[in-house]
C-alpha cells in the first residue's frame, strides 16, 4: 500500500508548455515537500507546505487538505527543469516520512 | 556556508560486511535524517535524529542503525550486508525538522554497492 500517489509517472513536455504533477495521499499529515532530483542523485527541496498556496519563480505548490491533495505546476518550461519531481509527506502521527514514487519530467527545446 | 556533506561518496562492500556512513549538517542545523533510495522502492525513511537522539524511525531491520554527535554530525551504520542494501543513502538537515516548517537540505548521497 502506498501512502503517497503521484501522477504521471513519466512526462514529456515542449518547452513553454504548462505542467502539472499530482500527488495524493491516505494519511494525516503534517506538512508536504515537494522535491526535485537531477540525474545523478542530488535533492533539492523545491517547498514546504501546511496549507495554501506557495510560488517560487516559475513554480507554484498547491496543497488541499480536505482532500488530501497537491500539486505542483510548472509555467513556461524550460529544458533545465527536466527531473525527477517526488513528493514526501511527514504524517502527523510518528513524524514518518512518505515518498511518492517520483513523476520524471523531460522538456524538450 | 556549506552544505551538507556526505562521506564516502562510492563504495563497495562485500556481503556480510559491515558499512558506516558519515553525514555532516549545515552549521547549526539539529535535525539530521537519513534515507535509502532504490530503483524497486524508491525513497524511503531510515531515521531522525535531533540534539544526539532517535527521534523517528522507519521499518527498517535492525542491521541499520545511526548516531548524532553533539556537534550535529551524524554517522549510520549498516551491518551484515546484503545485496539489496545496495543503494543510495541520502542525508538531509534542517534546523529542528522536516514537519516544523524547516526547509530540509539533502547531501549529495553515499551510493553503496554491495556484491
Amino acid at each position: 500500500k502506498n501512502e503517497v500517489e503521484q501522477s504521471p509517472q513519466n512526462l514529456t513536455a515542449q518547452e513553454g508548455e504548462f505542467i502539472t504533477i499530482n500527488c495524493s495521499y491516505s494519511v494525516g499529515i503534517s506538512a508536504l515537500h515537494w522535491l526535485q532530483q537531477h540525474p545523478g542523485g542530488g535533492i533539492v527541496s523545491l517547498f514546504m507546505l501546511s496549507s495554501g498556496k506557495k510560488k517560487h519563480g516559475r513554480l507554484i505548490a498547491t496543497i488541499n487538505i480536505q482532500e488530501k491533495h497537491s500539486s505542483l505546476h510548472i509555467t513556461a518550461s524550460h529544458p533545465r527543469d527536466s527531473a525527477v519531481y517526488i513528493c514526501a509527506v511527514i504524517s502527523n502521527t510518528g513524524n514518518q516520512f512518505y515518498f511518492g514514487t517520483g513523476t520524471s519530467l523531460t522538456v524538450i527545446p | 556556508k556549506a552544505g551538507v556533506t556526505q562521506t564516502p561518496r562510492y563504495l563497495i562492500k562485500t556481503r556480510g560486511q559491515q558499512v558506516t556512513l558519515s553525514c555532516s549538517p549545515i552549521s547549526g542545523h539539529r535535525s539530521v535524517s537519513w534515507y535509502q533510495q532504490t530503483p524497486g522502492q524508491g525513497l524511503q525513511f531510515l531515521f531522525e535524529y535531533f540534539s544526539e537522539t532517535q527521534r523517528n524511525k522507519g521499518n527498517f531491520p535492525g542491521r541499520f542503525s545511526g548516531r548524532q554527535f553533539s556537534n550535529s554530525r551524524s554517522e549510520m551504520n549498516v551491518s551484515t550486508l546484503e545485496l539489496g542494501d545496495s543503494a543510495l543513502y541520502l542525508c538531509a538537515s534542517s534546523l529542528r525538522g522536516g514537519n516544523t516548517g524547516n526547509t530540509i537540505y539533502f547531501g549529495e548521497g553515499s551510493w553503496l554497492t554491495v556484491v
